[in-house]
C-alpha cells in the first residue's frame, strides 16, 4: 500500500540555518505529493505540492522536488526564521484516490 | 478564503458517554475528512464522506461513526468514548479527489477521556 517515511524529530535550528526534512513514499503508480505545515495551536495548512515527476513545488522560502528515481520529495528553506517553527507533514495521494497517507510528522524549533 | 470550523477546541468526557464532534465547512466542498492525530502516528483517517448521507470507513473506524445530513456540515460520534480514544482530532474537506486534492482543516479539537 502508499505510505510515507520522514526524518524523525524533533529539529533544533537557530535563525537563518539551512532546513531540510528528509522524506521519502512507497505508492503503486503515480502519486501526488503534499507538504502541510501544523503551526501550533492551529489545523495543518497546505504548505506546497508537486503532481508529478520532477516538478518542484515551493512556497513561503521552501522548495521540494518530486523525485521518481529515488521516490523522494525532500523539504528544504535556505534560512529559517523563528516564525517557521511548526510540525511538518509529508503527504502522498495516488490519482484515484481520496484518502491522503501521511507521515508521522517533524517537529521543528527555530531559535532567535 | 476557505473556513472550516469545529465545535469545540477542547472537550473533556468521561469513559461510556456519547460524544459528537461539529465540523462545518463553508466552501460547499464535496468530500468531507475525520482524522485523529496522535504523536509519532501522524493522521489517521477515521471516516470519509463524498456526498450527503454517504460515508467510508477509513484506516481506523472501529468505535466510531459519521453522521453527514447537510453538505456542509460532518459530525464524528463517539458512541460510548474510552479513554484510548482521547486524541487530537481534525476535520478536513476538498472539492475534488486524485491528484490535486488539497485538504482544508479546521483548528482541531483535543478530546480528554476520563
Amino acid at each position: 500500500g502508499n505510505s510515507v517515511t520522514q526524518m524523525e524529530g524533533p529539529v533544533t535550528l537557530s535563525e537563518e540555518a539551512f532546513l531540510t526534512i528528509n522524506c521519502t513514499y512507497t505508492a503503486t503508480g503515480y502519486p501526488s505529493l503534499f507538504w502541510y505545515v501544523q503551526y501550533p495551536g492551529e489545523g495543518l495548512q497546505l504548505l506546497l505540492k508537486a503532481t508529478k515527476a520532477d516538478d518542484k513545488g515551493s512556497n513561503k522560502g521552501f522548495e521540494a522536488t518530486y523525485r521518481k528515481e529515488t521516490t523522494s520529495f525532500h523539504l528544504e528553506k535556505g534560512s529559517v526564521q523563528v516564525s517557521d517553527s511548526a510540525v511538518y507533514f509529508c503527504a502522498l495521494i495516488w490519482s484515484g484516490g481520496y484518502k491522503l497517507s501521511f507521515g508521522a510528522g517533524t517537529t521543528v524549533t527555530v531559535r532567535a | 478564503d476557505v473556513k472550516v470550523t469545529q465545535s469545540s477546541r477542547y472537550l473533556v468526557k468521561r469513559t461510556g458517554e456519547k460524544v459528537f464532534l461539529e465540523c462545518v465547512q463553508d466552501m460547499d466542498h464535496e468530500n468531507m475528512f475525520w482524522y485523529r492525530q496522535d504523536p509519532g502516528l501522524g493522521l489517521r483517517l477515521i471516516y470519509f464522506s463524498y456526498d450527503v448521507k454517504m460515508k467510508e470507513k477509513g484506516d481506523i473506524p472501529e468505535g466510531y461513526s459519521v453522521s453527514r445530513e447537510k453538505k456542509e456540515r460532518f459530525s464524528l460520534i463517539l458512541e460510548s468514548a474510552s479513554t484510548n480514544q482521547t486524541s487530537m482530532y481534525l476535520c478536513a474537506s476538498s472539492f475534488v479527489t486524485g491528484r490535486n486534492n488539497e485538504q482544508f482543516f479546521g483548528p482541531g479539537t483535543r478530546l480528554t477521556v476520563l
